[in-house]
């Protein structure tokens, strides 16, 4: 049972340029969150989606973060126009159940993106 | 308001020596987590637990959920724990994080 998958790994992106990020979660798993960890600070929030739908964004930028989870295939994190301050690893995780959540968290091997 | 404070930020400890890092929450809670990250690696969940004392191998989970502290122990430690223990509680639609403790053991 393969765990939570993300790619690419690495990411290198010029300013202005677009990155997609993508997560497919642990099988049986339809909720999925995902999390930016930025230099020397703890994981932040994005958010969470389940199968088609977005359940709460509250912690993604307003401008050129987007995200979907659409019925085939992975859930992708799109940043369009990155600048500098985009630079981070980006996780995401997948659960079986709705939150709040008390089992074991699931997550990915993380997306580093950085920006030149 | 949600926080979590994780101390100490680094540690630096010889091989064989006992380990405690700490954690500390704002807000009541029904489960924390305890994760650890290797340098440029993924995250891991170690353990998950709403009350007492939980034991895994060399590493120890205790949690006061009226104090709102838990601690991590690392009994006989080894290079190999050498990574990040990150500390975290579910509420909401979201998790909660600390910031990490930065753990490095000499041979």
């Amino acid at each position: 049972n393969a765990g939570v998958m993300q790619n690419p790994r690495h990411l290198v992106r010029r300013r202005g340029q677009e990155a997609r990020l993508r997560c497919s979660p642990m099988k049986g798993h339809s909720h999925v969150y995902w999390y930016r960890q930025l230099p020397e600070e703890g994981l932040k929030f994005m958010v969470y989606l389940q199968k088609e739908n977005i359940i709460d964004e509250s912690g993604m930028p307003k401008e050129r973060f987007s995200a979907e989870f659409p019925k085939e295939g992975p859930s992708i994190l799109r940043i369009q126009q990155v600048v500098r301050g985009d630079s981070a690893a980006y996780f995401c995780a997948s659960s079986p159940g709705a939150p709040p959540y008390t089992g074991e968290l699931f997550f990915g091997e993380g997306s580093r993106l950085t920006v030149l | 308001k949600n926080e979590v404070e994780q101390s100490p930020q680094n540690l630096t400890a010889q091989e064989g020596e006992f380990i405690t890092i700490n954690c500390s929450y704002s807000v009541g809670i029904s489960a924390l987590h305890w994760l650890q990250q290797h340098p440029g690696g993924g995250i891991v969940s170690l353990f998950m637990l709403s009350s007492g004392k939980k034991k895994h191998g060399r590493l120890i989970a205790t949690i006061n959920i009226q104090e709102k502290h838990s601690s991590l122990h690392i009994t006989a430690s080894h290079p190999r724990d050498s990574a990040v223990y990150i500390c975290a509680y579910p509420a909401g639609n979201q998790f909660y994080f600390g910031t990490g403790t930065s753990l490095t053991v000499i041979p």
